[in-house]
């Protein structure tokens, strides 16, 4: 089974602090991606990798950095976490082919509370 | 650019309801369609999908046909359980680029 594991399930920090949410896969994928999950909004894009030291930015990477220095693992920091940033993250990892139907695999998600 | 929209929840059904979440598309081309799904506390999985116009994603007692003249993926259930609530998410892809997903439908089943 592709198991995509994140760091914390839960984290809080404080206005300010830099923060490091940390996303392994272990099927050699190629693709990664970070999300946010926020209520009425949905998911939205933040960045994602299609290789090692790869990256591109999503719909929203404005206060967000990445890290993909191996494979497997895709960091998304928050340079100074602040309280709209509070939010569901989500990574996914998907295999790199032509076929545009195949599935992405997604970890179960990092609550964090900024206060 | 491509986008997916989908109803607004949440929806409320009794066990054994049947029940029907919209999803309609824009896209360029002929992307491929997925439905996912979120159980309470845990991230997102494939429910089903479809790669061209008229095939049918099926899992779970859940279908979805993929209907290019209408522009539309809905998802559908012939007799929905508890277990099912969740909220599910529409989405596309065209070639090798990020899923578009839509903002989701909270599904409620009660006993």
């Amino acid at each position: 089974d592709v198991k995509v594991t994140q760091s914390s399930r839960y984290l809080v920090k404080r206005t300010g602090e830099k923060v490091f949410l940390e996303c392994v896969q272990d099927m050699d994928h190629e693709n990664m991606f970070w999300y946010r999950q926020d209520p009425g909004l949905g998911l939205r894009l933040i960045y994602f990798s299609y290789d090692v030291k790869m990256k591109e930015k999503g719909d929203i990477p404005e206060g967000y950095s990445v890290s993909r220095e191996k494979k497997e693992r895709f960091s998304l920091i928050l340079e100074s976490a602040s309280t709209n940033q509070t939010s569901m993250y989500l990574c996914a990892s998907r295999t790199a082919s032509s076929g545009q139907a195949d599935t992405q695999y997604f970890g179960p998600g990092t609550r964090l509370t900024v206060l | 650019g491509n986008s997916v929209t989908q109803m607004e929840g949440p929806v409320t059904l009794s066990e054994e309801a049947f029940l029907t979440i919209n999803c309609t598309y824009t896209a360029t081309g002929y992307p491929s369609l997925f439905w996912y799904v979120q159980y309470p506390g845990e991230g997102l999985q494939l429910l089903l999908k479809a790669t061209k116009a008229d095939d049918k994603g099926s899992n779970k007692g859940f279908e979805a046909t993929y209907r290019k003249e209408t522009t539309s993926f809905h998802l559908e259930k012939g007799s929905v359980q508890v277990s099912d609530s969740a909220v599910y998410f529409c989405a596309l892809r065209r070639g090798n680029t990020p899923l578009v997903f839509g903002k989701g439908t909270r599904l409620s089943v009660i006993a």
